[in-house]
Order: C-alpha cells, then structure tokens, then sequence
C-alpha cells in the first residue's frame, strides 16, 4: 500500500544552525504534501505545504522542496530557535482508495539554546 | 479553537470493554479520518470516511469501527478485539477534494487500558 518514510526520527541541533528532515513517498499519484508541527500534548498544526506542480516552497524561515521523479520531499528550518522544537511531521494525500492522506513517522526536533 | 472537537480527552477502559471516541466538526468537511498516535511510529490511518453512509479501512482497522451518519460526525469504536489500545487517538477532517487542502485536527483523545 502507499507509505511514506521520514528522517531523521530524532535531531538535535544548536540555537541558529539548521535543520533538515527527509521524507520520501510510494504512490507517484500523490499530489500534495503537508508538513505539520505538533507541541507536546498539543494537536498537529500545519506549517507549510507543496502541491505537486511545484518544486520549491518558502515561508520566512521555512521552506520545503519536492522531487517528484525521485519521489521525495524535505523541510528546511534555517535559524532554528528554542520554540522549534517539537515533533514534525511529513504527509502525502493520495487520491486512491478514495483519497486519504499518509504519515510519516515523525521527526523530534530539539534546538539547545 | 474551534472546528473539530474531540471527546473526552482522557478516557480509561477495562479489558475486555468496548469504548467510543467522539468526533464532531462545523467547518462542513466532507471528509473525516481517525489516526492512531504511537511513539515512534507516527500517524497511522484507522479509518477514513469521503461522504456521509461511507467509510474505508486504513492501514490499522482491525478492532476498530467507525459510523458516519451525519455529516458532522465520524465516532470511532475501540473494541475488545483491539489488542493494544492504549494510545493517543487523533481526528481529522477535510474538504472532499484534498488536493490544495489542509487538514484540521481536534486535539486528541488519550486511552487508557487498566
């Protein structure tokens, strides 16, 4: 069935560096793909995203990027800060079976001060 | 924050117990899905549902049921058959299409197996 893969599962990085996680994905009919942040005991929030037709996406300091021949995609956070860090998570909707939208199995984001 | 509410938040179940999850939203989303949370392991598809009277198994549905009866809302039943229920469950909906669309979810229900 359709899957998505993600790393890193954990990453540590010092206040102002950047951070980077990898996703790639099954189904070459997926069309979108979202990235959400979620806080400790908090719901999962979206961020930022990126449709099919395009190959790059920025919003301050966070952009993504897609490969559709390679089948993957990543998240940038350039001047990572203390409230960055959380659990993100990478998606890819599929229109298949309906269309339902898959998960990757999370990235725990820590910035050290 | 309003749109997709989730309840109870917390909730406890004796073995052997089935239990419902609730799962309302006014945002006139056509589409509701239920994800299971484990560390570790991400978000895994329960079920999802495109239109009301319709739903599809995800990649974990067994032990699980859902109904969708109203457009409004999609509850989700853990059943005695679900053999490791304790988890963080979590709803989503969005539009019909998902192209170009965000999904909301509620914030969340933690089970709880004693």
């Amino acid at each position: 069935g359709e899957n998505v893969e993600q790393h890193p599962s954990t990453l540590s990085v010092q206040e102002g560096d950047s951070a980077v996680i990898k996703c790639t994905y099954s189904d070459s009919a997926s069309n979108y793909f979202p990235w959400y942040k979620q806080e400790l005991g908090k719901r999962p929030q979206l961020i930022i995203d990126i449709r099919s037709n395009v190959g790059e996406k920025k919003d301050q300091r966070i952009a993504v990027t897609l490969n559709k021949t390679a089948k993957h995609f990543s998240l940038h956070i350039t001047e990572t800060q203390p409230e960055d860090s959380a659990v993100y998570f990478c998606a890819a909707s599929t229109p298949r079976g309906g269309g339902k939208l898959i998960f990757g199995q999370g990235t725990e984001l820590s910035v050290k001060p | 924050d309003g749109g997709i509410t989730q309840s109870p938040k917390y909730l406890f179940r004796k073995e052997g117990q089935n239990v419902t999850l609730s799962c309302e939203q006014n945002l006139n989303h056509d589409a509701m899905y239920w994800y299971r949370q484990d560390p570790g392991q991400g978000l895994r598809l329960i079920y999802y549902s495109q239109i009301v009277n319709d739903f599809q198994k995800g990649d974990i549905a067994e032990g699980y049921s859902v109904s969708r009866e109203k457009k409004e809302s999609f509850p989700l039943t853990v059943t005695s058959a679900q053999k490791n229920p304790t988890a963080f469950y979590l709803c989503a909906s969005t539009p019909r299409q998902l192209k170009d669309t965000e999904a909301f979810f509620g914030q969340g229900t933690r089970l709880t197996v004693v």
